[in-house]
This record gives structure tokens, sequence and C-alpha cells, in this order.
């Protein structure tokens, strides 16, 4: 199993950009990068989902370097609500998700 | 859409009572269940995860135990709660090559 590596907090200020990198060297060739959300006495909520280059979606920005090592969330602009705990994962896709390995996460704190 | 709701949402349980959690999923046909678990502060452990009605596969030992009655209700249990027991407890759903939806959880405390 890919272990993924994040810093544990962040502290960022509404309006600016925050990104959080998540290490993951032992990235097997079939997995994807999936970053989740997680608000106090919820559930994870998918954000973004990769496998090489760069996706965007309404929310966020993921980017993968071509060794895929390595990956970032951009959260553009955040406000106070962002704040929360964000979920790097390797998702084996080949199987039934069985194997997710859920870490600390890295716990962001946006300060008004 | 599809929705996944669990239920009760917080629960307080005495020591050596019985637990019964059950999340059921709507929108789709014949997804992939989980029940994940999450003590203060950490990430998630996964405890069980179903693939079909009646297929369960168990990740930890533990005092627990999932079925699969229907497509898209999973259900959790004991028999007799321990205070380890307690923590965050979570449904997910998925399909393969999909990422996975959770519910919003149910606090569980034991006195």
């Amino acid at each position: 199993l890919a272990k993924t590596t994040q810093p544990i907090s962040m502290d960022s200020y509404e309006g600016q950009e925050v990104n959080i990198t998540c290490s993951h060297n032992n990235i097997a060739t079939n997995d994807y990068i999936t970053w989740y959300q997680q608000f106090p006495s919820q559930g994870p909520r998918f954000i973004i989902q990769g496998y090489k280059t760069k996706v965007t979606n309404e929310v966020a920005s993921l980017f993968i370097p071509a060794d895929r090592k390595s990956s970032t969330l951009s959260l553009p602009r955040v406000s106070l609500s962002d704040t929360a705990v964000y979920y790097c994962l390797v998702d084996p896709q080949d199987n039934y998700g069985q194997n997710f390995v859920f870490g600390p996460g890295t716990r962001l704190s946006v300060l008004p | 859409s599809q929705t996944i709701h669990q239920w009760p949402a917080t629960l307080v349980q005495p020591v050596g009572s019985p637990l019964s959690l059950e999340c059921t999923v709507e929108g789709t046909s014949n997804p992939n269940l989980y029940w994940y678990r999450q003590a203060a502060g950490r990430g998630l452990q996964l405890l069980f995860y179903s693939v079909g009605i009646g297929q369960i596969s168990s990740e930890v030992p533990q005092n627990l135990s999932a079925s699969r009655p229907q497509d898209r209700q999973f259900i959790l249990s004991s028999k007799k709660l321990l205070l380890s027991d307690s923590g965050f407890y979570l449904c997910a759903w998925s399909h393969t090559d999909l990422p996975q939806h959770f519910g919003d959880g149910t606090r569980l405390s034991i006195l």
C-alpha cells in the first residue's frame, strides 16, 4: 500500500491561495490520487481526484508532477468555511477500495 | 443523484449493551459499502467492506460485526459493547473505479 505524508497543520488568511502537498513515494501505476475534506462531526467529502498533470474543478486544483511521487491540492482564495481537515489518499482503483488508508490529514485553519 | 443515510447521529450506550447502526444508500444499485471508525483527531480506520449482499470482509479483528441484508443496506452490530468501541462511525459507498462517498456518521459514546 502506498503511504502518504502530508503536513499535520497549516494556517492561512482569508482570500489567500492555499497549497497542501502530499508525498506518496511508493505510488503504483494503477493508483489515483484523491483528496477529501472533513469538517468536525461530518463524514469526509470528496474534493478532487487525478492521475497525472493537472485537474481542476469548481472548488480546487490538483497538480501532479510527472513522477507522481507527490501531489499538491490548491484551494484558491480560501474563506473561513474552508477550515477543515484535508486528507490525501492513494486510491488503487483496480480493487474495491478496501485498501484505503486515511492518515491524520492536514488541519487547515483559515484566519480572518 | 445518490444519497447515503446513517442513523442515529449520536448514541450513548452502557458497556455490555448491544449495538445496531444502520446505513442505507439511495439512487444507485450494487454499490460497494464500507464501515469506518474514526478516533478523535485521527484518520479513518476501515472496519468492514462489502461488494454484494451477504458478502462481508473484515479488515481488523474486533468486537463488531457487519451485515448486508439488502443491496443498499449495511448494518454494523455488536452483541456486547466495550469502552474501546467508542468513536465516530462512518459508512461509505462507491462503485469500482470511483471515489468513496461518506455519510455524516454516528458518534458513539460508551459509558
